[in-house]
């Protein structure tokens, strides 16, 4: 019954680190999404991928990549990885075909980063 | 763009009780649908409830139910007879016209108490 699959449950890395957090479905969804989620701030969208190679901006898109090489696979990428993105990172996936309502998601059980 | 506004950070209940989770949101367009999402202490997000902005009848799903006002722009949870296992946080979301993407609220961590 795996859905979406985020590839670490906690990590610790190094300031400077470049770092690497996966995310995989298997429900064949185009939508996929990386959040990072702090106390009192919610859920804040770093980048959204609608279909394989294409990739938006969110909200919060500065000292992050991503990448979709697969439909089934989004990776997010810390570039260097700094204090301040010490957070929950969770991924999700949708598609129209969806219910309920369209897009709405599926979460992955979220990666917890530490930088130190 | 859209705002969710969730106001109340933290609520204390008493089993069996009802409580209710507010939820405000700011949107230009006239198609749009609601969330609501449950996350407990494991971390995972739970898909609770969803309403349509055409939806004429208010959602409800078992023991959640969803008080949809299109005038006054909100869309507050309703648990109903609540359990110790509905101690999490709950976070209202949404999603516009044409839109892939929901945007989230602060969330709401609701306590059971026995």
């Amino acid at each position: 019954d795996v859905k979406v699959t985020q590839s670490s449950r906690y990590l610790v890395k190094r300031t400077g680190e470049k770092v690497f957090l996966e995310c995989v479905q298997d429900m064949d969804h185009e939508n996929m999404f990386w959040y990072r989620q702090d106390p009192g701030l919610g859920l804040r969208l770093i980048y959204f991928s609608y279909d394989v190679k294409m990739k938006e901006k969110g909200d919060i898109p500065e000292g992050y990549s991503v990448s979709r090489e697969k439909k089934e696979r989004f990776s997010l990428i810390l570039e260097s990885a700094s204090t301040n993105q010490t957070s929950m990172y969770l991924c999700a996936s949708s598609s129209p075909r969806q219910a309920p309502g369209g897009y709405g998601y599926t979460f992955g059980s979220g990666t917890r980063l530490t930088v130190v | 763009a859209q705002k969710i506004t969730q106001t109340q950070p933290g609520m204390f209940v008493q089993e069996k009780e009802a409580v209710t989770l507010d939820c405000t949101y700011d949107t230009s367009d006239q198609s749009y649908g609601l969330f609501w999402y449950k996350q407990p202490s494991s971390g995972e997000m739970i898909f609770l409830i969803y309403q349509g902005s055409y939806d004429e009848q208010n959602a409800t799903e078992g023991r959640y139910s969803l008080n949809f006002q299109k005038a006054r722009k909100s869309a507050n949870l309703v648990i109903s007879a609540s359990q110790l296992g509905d101690s999490a946080m709950y976070f209202c979301a949404m999603r516009g016209a044409n839109d892939y993407k929901l945007s989230f609220g602060a969330g709401t961590t609701v306590t059971v108490r026995a």
